[in-house]
């Protein structure tokens, strides 16, 4: 089946500008995660939604970032007057309501802020 | 003390030897722990996921884990050029649901 897709691949903007990163988890996935990866690093936890509700949004860097997922399937990860210290990959990772907490990740945005 | 630890490599092995990934944690509670695999420019894929002591074996993979050391391994056997990627270790902490991961362990084999 299909996996977790994410839009756009990549985004390229300028310090300041506002912009909107997209994911599309596996169909059933009632679980979202949404993880920053820099070069070098493993991925930091950003927030978690449980359905429609942000379960844990503990990792937001500050409140330039916000992430909605209005009807429990596609979410998107909204940046705010954009900093260059905000390029980085922007992953998306969707998990199996059966438990286990498997989570799988799309391919990621990789974001460039110049 | 970092949450999960790994030695960033890179490791290098030879086509056809076993490589040995290691893991350590600081949280005594964590339930879950998972090992991802990652290509250059690509994003983790899972390729393990472990739940008690023990080991599990899936394929030319074995998940290692010891909760009493708070240490979790991944075997390779008959190491391929194409495992050549970082791996990752993941863990679940106690009362979250998100993973917590280390920087990840280049892994290179040479053919």
């Amino acid at each position: 089946g299909a996996g977790v897709s994410q839009t756009p691949s990549n985004k390229v903007t300028e310090k300041g500008k506002y912009v909107e990163l997209r994911c599309d988890p596996i169909s059933g996935h009632t679980a979202l995660y949404w993880y920053r990866q820099s070069l070098g690093q493993g991925p930091e936890f950003l927030i978690y939604f449980q359905g429609t509700g942000a379960a844990d949004d503990s990792g937001l860097p500050n409140d330039r970032f916000f992430a909605v997922r209005p009807e429990g399937s596609v979410s998107t990860l909204k940046i705010q007057r954009t900093e260059r210290g905000d390029s980085a990959v922007y992953l998306c990772a969707s998990e199996t309501s059966s438990g286990g907490n498997e989570q799988f990740f799309g391919p990621g945005t990789r974001l460039t802020v110049l | 003390q970092k949450e999960v630890e790994q030695n960033s490599g890179p490791l290098s092995v030879p086509e056809g030897a076993i490589a040995s990934l290691n893991c350590t944690y600081s949280d005594r509670g964590s339930q879950s722990f998972f090992w991802y695999r990652q290509y250059s420019g690509k994003s983790p894929e899972l390729i393990m996921s472990i739940y008690s002591n023990g080991d599990k074996e899936d394929g030319r993979f074995t998940a290692q884990l010891n909760k009493a050391s708070q240490y979790v391994s991944l075997l390779i056997r008959d190491s391929q050029p194409s495992d050549s990627a970082t791996y990752l270790c993941a863990v679940n902490r106690s009362g979250y649901s998100t993973l917590t991961f280390g920087k990840g362990t280049m892994l290179l084999v040479s053919p």
